[in-house]
């Protein structure tokens, strides 16, 4: 059965370092997105990409995160200074948004933690 | 703005126990229920989910959910818990007129006891 994948599976990081979340979505799916949970609290969203632009993001995506799709297999989410809140539980997800069903199948997360 | 309240944070039950966790909603217009599963050490997996019709839904592993539109709930149930459905459980409200966004309940961990 496909899946998502996610790399790494843990991030350690000194704070304002750069880091670069990848994630491999399912292939033919067309909807991707990152979600983070931050220990103790709630899924949250961050951003939804569909045809190679953001089609939504959440007050969290603020200018130091960006995504791309830099070829037609990897997702990325780039964190460009790091801080101590940015330490999470980071999830990407893809869809298949012309399915009635329309799930979203989850990766299993990278564990990005500042120091 | 859109919420997901899950009532009960952390549920233990002996094998062959009742389930049943509570989800409510905050949000006017027409939106789709999932709810997922995240078992130890794995990702999250959808349980089963509401888009229109019946609002009993059944979902994998025995599993099932009641849409309630009066009450903007969306409680999970199961009549006999196994060992095997220690996991967090995660209620998720989408808005169907949006790009796909899940909002997300808190979670509930859910211990079962031999």
């Amino acid at each position: 059965e496909p899946e998502v994948t996610q790399t790494p599976s843990h991030q350690v990081t000194q704070m304002g370092q750069e880091v670069i979340l990848r994630c491999v979505p399912i292939s033919n799916h067309l909807y991707f997105y990152w979600y983070r949970q931050i220990l103790g609290q709630k899924v949250e969203f961050l951003v939804s990409f569909y045809n190679n632009e953001i089609s939504e993001k959440s007050e969290i995506f603020d200018d130091q995160f960006s995504v791309e799709r830099p070829d037609g297999s990897n997702f990325t989410l780039k964190i460009r200074s790091t801080k101590l809140e940015d330490s999470a539980m980071y999830f990407c997800a893809s869809s298949d948004w012309e399915r009635v069903t329309n799930e979203q199948f989850f990766g299993p997360g990278t564990r990005l933690t500042v120091l | 703005a859109q919420s997901v309240s899950q009532h009960n944070h952390h549920v233990i039950l002996s094998e062959a126990a009742s389930l049943e966790l509570g989800c409510n909603y905050s949000y006017g217009g027409t939106v789709n229920l999932f709810w997922y599963v995240q078992y130890p050490g794995q990702h999250l997996q959808l349980l089963l989910k509401y888009f229109s019709g019946d609002p009993l839904v059944k979902g994998i592993k025995g599993f099932e959910a009641e849409f309630i539109k009066s009450k903007f709930s969306f409680n999970l149930r199961k009549p006999s818990v196994q060992w095997s459905d220690t996991a967090e459980y995660f209620c998720a409200v989408r808005s169907s007129s949006n790009t796909g966004k899940l909002i997300f309940g808190q979670g509930t961990t859910l211990q079962v006891k031999p």
